[in-house]
């Protein structure tokens, strides 16, 4: 079955960087699109980045453009997102979602790592 | 890229239907059949229940439905049941790689 771990979140000053993981299990890793979605405190559901099945074309939201980076090692199979130059805002629930081949959707979710950024 | 609307909040009987809606602009929902639909409970990570506007994932149950219509996509989970009641959030793709996610609304099974 498809399991996807996240793991990395914790608390971190503002400014700092932090980089989550994301292990992939029960598929076929290099075969899918991955992404990022994060859930402030309370609030909805927000888009992150993107990355292709071969990790060459990534694809970030605006708030975390130049800042953020996706990146994935089919050979661990596993997913990361390195966060530099964190605030206040980027304070959330961070999940790692796959992208189904054959469609655009998420169709399986991680339970989810908490980043607080605070000093 | 704006979230896109959702009401805060629906609720229904057991065994009534109830609709969610879900407003985009001609950028997203009204282009694109991307639209998907995620259930989740409180503390927990979101599931896929409707993907490209009307398909069931396996395991679903039939009882949740989707459409759409222009710029403006729906849910509609007919003979509500006390699961249901979770968080519900919608989803574009918004097209150059790009996603958009809905508001939220949450179901009250009263």
């Amino acid at each position: 079955q498809v399991q996807l771990v996240e793991s990395g979140g914790g608390v971190v000053q503002p400014g700092r960087s932090l980089r989550l993981s994301c292990a992939a299990s029960g598929f076929t890793f290099s075969n899918n699109p991955m992404h990022w979605v994060r859930q402030a405190p309370g609030q909805g559901l927000e888009w992150v980045a993107l990355i292709s099945y071969d990790g060459n074309n990534k694809h970030y939201a605006d708030s975390v453009k130049g800042r953020f980076t996706i990146s994935r090692d089919n050979s661990k199979n596993t997913l990361y997102l390195q966060m530099n130059s964190l605030r206040a805002e980027d304070t959330a629930v961070y999940y790692c979602a796959r992208e189904p081949v054959s469609s655009t959707t998420f169709d399986y979710w991680g339970q989810g790592t908490l980043v607080t950024v605070s000093s | 890229q704006s979230a896109l609307t959702q009401p805060p909040s629906a609720s229904g009987s057991p065994g009534q239907s109830v609709t969610i809606s879900c407003t985009g602009a001609s950028s997203d929902v009204g282009t694109y059949n991307y639209v998907s639909w995620y259930q989740q409970h409180p503390g927990k990570a979101p599931k896929l229940m409707i993907y490209e506007v009307t398909k069931r994932p396996s395991g679903v149950p039939d009882r949740f439905s989707g459409s759409k219509s222009g710029n403006t996509a729906s849910l509609t989970v007919s003979g509500l049941q006390a699961e249901d009641e979770a968080d519900y959030y919608c989803s574009s793709y918004a097209g150059s790689n790009n996603f958009v996610f809905g508001t939220g609304t949450k179901v009250t099974v009263v």
